[in-house]
């Protein structure tokens, strides 16, 4: 299976501050689609995960556009522009390549 | 905006089955694969498996085959995931998720999880 690492595992910011979170993965998530098998997902306390970023660098509907998502092949970036109160919880980096999704361990993001 | 709508928690015995539901606002259902993922007490989310909801073919993780089913009532716009033999380790919360529809996994909905708590 495709193992994928985050980094860091957590993260203390500062409201309208920026944040990064880098996701690394053990091999190319590129897909024959030409797009990257790449998505980002954020567990808020107590609530499902929520999808935020897909095919590498797509914001889903509805995110706010201080999410965006960089990056091709092995190594990805999700990056918060101005933190806000309401970004804090674990973010998660998923993979979907050959039909075997893995995440990554995930990264809270605190306030 | 589609919702995924699951059972409610459960309470089994270590060896016994347990059956979750999905059901989808979808009518009829449109969406291709639904995603089965789980996350125990304070640690992160894994695969189960996934069902494609228009033929029922199946993808399972490897450490659940052989003990998990995955079905699709296509007239009730619902999906189940069964899975048998429980330890204490299958404790967890239970997702679906709805595969969007790109042409690479992007789970664009969830439903609210179904807690699977496995004791004696």
């Amino acid at each position: 299976d495709i193992v994928m690492t985050q980094s860091p595992l957590s993260l203390s910011v500062t409201p309208g501050d920026p944040a990064s979170i880098s996701c690394t993965s053990s091999q190319s998530l590129l897909h024959s689609s030409g797009y990257n098998s790449l998505g980002w997902y954020l567990q808020k306390p107590g609530q499902s995960p929520q999808l935020l970023i897909y095919l590498g660098s797509k914001r889903a509907s509805g995110v706010p556009d201080r999410f965006s998502g960089s990056g091709s092949g092995t190594d990805f970036t999700l990056k918060i522009s101005r933190v806000e109160a309401e970004d804090v919880g674990v973010y998660y980096c998923m993979q979907g390549l050959q039909g075997r999704p893995t995440f990554g361990q995930g990264t809270k993001v605190e306030i | 905006q589609v919702q995924l709508v699951q059972s409610g928690a459960e309470v089994k015995k270590p060896g016994a089955s347990v059956k979750v539901s999905c059901q989808t606002s979808e009518h009829p259902l449109t969406n291709n694969y639904m995603y089965w993922i789980r996350q125990a007490p304070g640690q992160g989310l894994e695969w189960v498996g996934w069902i494609n909801l228009k033929n029922g073919v199946t993808g399972y993780a490897q450490k659940f085959e052989g003990r998990v089913t995955m079905t699709r009532d296509t007239s009730f716009s619902t999906a189940y995931m069964e899975l048998t033999r429980l330890t204490f380790d299958d404790t967890a919360v239970y997702f679906c998720a709805r595969d969007g529809p790109s042409p690479v996994p992007e789970l664009d909905c969830w439903g609210q999880g179904t807690l699977v708590t496995v004791s004696s």
